[in-house]
């Protein structure tokens, strides 16, 4: 069954702290993946897609990598307003856009 | 840049009732989705359309139904609502059946 997970389901970083959240994947046949930030009572915004193992994308203080196994979304410096939950998604199913998502990681940049 | 639209943004029902959520995509995005959001839950796949067919379905309970107008706006409508239904529902779109898919602000729906 395909699946997607990420960790930690929380994780709190003072501003200028440097992390990492991780989405671990088992799909057959990995047709893309994504990430997305969310904030409360707000749709999902799309922040990258990943199609093969060894790339990367960046967008300001945000970088997204993927392997075989795992996509890892680096966060350079954070700042109080990147505070959200970051959701990774993956294309699944036999259609062509299924997308199943993990659980999410809550991310709080304290001042 | 216009973003998808999805009417009403609140709505309230009662057990048993019907309810209608709409949604109107990005302009030139023809394939269109909807997902289910409980309360700190991850957004579920439940239904899609592409070019006004259905494309793929998810967890979409029976008593839900959908479709995709000519222009390329979409219904989702929803009987004998039951508290379990309350839940954001989103809609989102893209211009092709694969890359990233854009979502909307949600509709809020409220089962009591």
């Amino acid at each position: 069954e395909d699946q997607v997970t990420q960790s930690p389901e929380a994780l709190r970083l003072q501003e200028g702290e440097s992390s990492s959240l991780n989405c671990s994947y088992t799909v057959s046949g990995l047709r893309g993946l994504f990430w997305y930030r969310q904030d409360p009572g707000k749709g999902p915004e799309f922040l990258f897609t990943l199609y093969s193992a060894g790339e990367e994308k960046e967008k300001e203080r945000l970088k997204a990598t993927l392997t075989k196994k795992e996509s890892f979304l680096h966060i350079t410096a954070p700042k109080p307003e990147d505070s959200a939950t970051y959701l990774c998604a993956a294309i699944t199913g036999p259609g062509y856009s299924t997308l199943t998502f993990g659980k999410g990681t809550m991310l709080l940049v304290s001042p | 840049a216009a973003g998808v639209i999805q009417s009403p943004r609140h709505l309230i029902k009662e057990k048993r009732e019907t309810a209608t959520l709409k949604c109107y995509p990005i302009p030139r995005h023809d394939t269109v989705y909807w997902y289910q959001q409980g309360p700190g839950q991850d957004p579920q796949f439940l239904i899609s359309f592409y070019e006004k067919m259905q494309s793929d379905k998810g967890s979409i309970p029976d008593r839900f139904s959908a479709q995709q107008f000519s222009d390329y706006h979409s219904e989702l409508n929803m009987s004998s609502l039951e508290l379990g239904d309350s839940a954001l529902y989103f809609c989102a779109s893209n211009p092709t059946p694969w890359g990233e898919q854009f979502f909307g602000p949600g509709t809020r729906l409220t089962v009591l």
